[in-house]
């Protein structure tokens, strides 16, 4: 069974405290996301990386970093929270051969900034 | 850069009903591959059903097709004889050769038993 898990479910966090984000795939997938989703605008692209070490800016990386040492673990790092990065948080990966591999999803990092 | 719009925030149908939710993209690629993705109350995004742009027959997975107009760069989904399981947001994406995938705002959908 395919697994992509992020740590936390929930997260409570207070303003200019620096926040990671740990998320782990078990399928060897090259590719791994990082997105945000808020309501009425979807899910808006981070960061992802299709390899180790490798890191490529999605449509907002703005106050936002991640770090690729293993290829099982993807991290999201928030340098400095601020109130406007409370949202809820999708890790996914998928494999990088072919423009159709199905990309699996963790179940999310409800994040409040305070 | 490519960007996929999804207009219909949210929809309600009566169980059994049919149901289409509307998705429209742009992209600069020449091949790419276009998704629906739902998210039910659990959170957790499951694939739905997904299309070749180059692939002029439209996708079908037991209930669910799409209408893939690639001239007006538009890829609905249907949902045939609603279920009750079928409540949740849904999300159309798109993917080029960048390996970037794309989402839209997504659609809430209920269905009424």
């Amino acid at each position: 069974d395919v697994k992509v898990t992020q740590s936390s479910r929930y997260l409570v966090k207070r303003t200019g405290e620096k926040v990671f984000l740990e998320c782990v795939q078990d399928m060897d997938h090259e590719n791994m996301f990082w997105y945000r989703q808020d309501p009425g605008l979807g899910l808006r692209l981070i960061y992802f990386s299709y390899d180790v070490k490798m890191k490529e800016k999605g449509d907002i990386p703005e106050g936002y970093s991640v770090s690729r040492e293993k290829k099982e673990r993807f991290s999201l790092i928030l340098e400095s929270a601020s109130t406007n990065q409370t949202s809820m948080y999708l890790c996914a990966s998928s494999l990088l051969t072919g423009l159709q591999t199905e990309a699996f999803f963790g179940q999310g990092t409800r994040l409040t900034v305070v | 850069a490519q960007t996929v719009t999804q207009s219909q925030p949210e929809m309600s149908v009566q169980e059994a009903e049919t149901v289409t939710l509307s998705c429209t993209y742009d992209t600069s690629e020449n091949n790419y591959y276009l998704f629906w993705y739902k998210q039910p109350p659990s959170r957790q995004m499951i694939l739905v059903i997904r299309q070749e742009a180059y692939k002029q027959q439209n996708a079908t997975e037991n209930r669910f097709s799409v209408n893939f107009q690639k001239a007006a760069k538009s890829f609905s989904l249907k949902i045939s004889d609603s279920q009750l399981g079928d409540t949740a947001m849904y999300f159309c994406a798109s993917r080029g050769g960048a390996q970037k995938l794309v989402f839209g705002q997504g659609t809430r959908l209920t269905i009424n038993p």
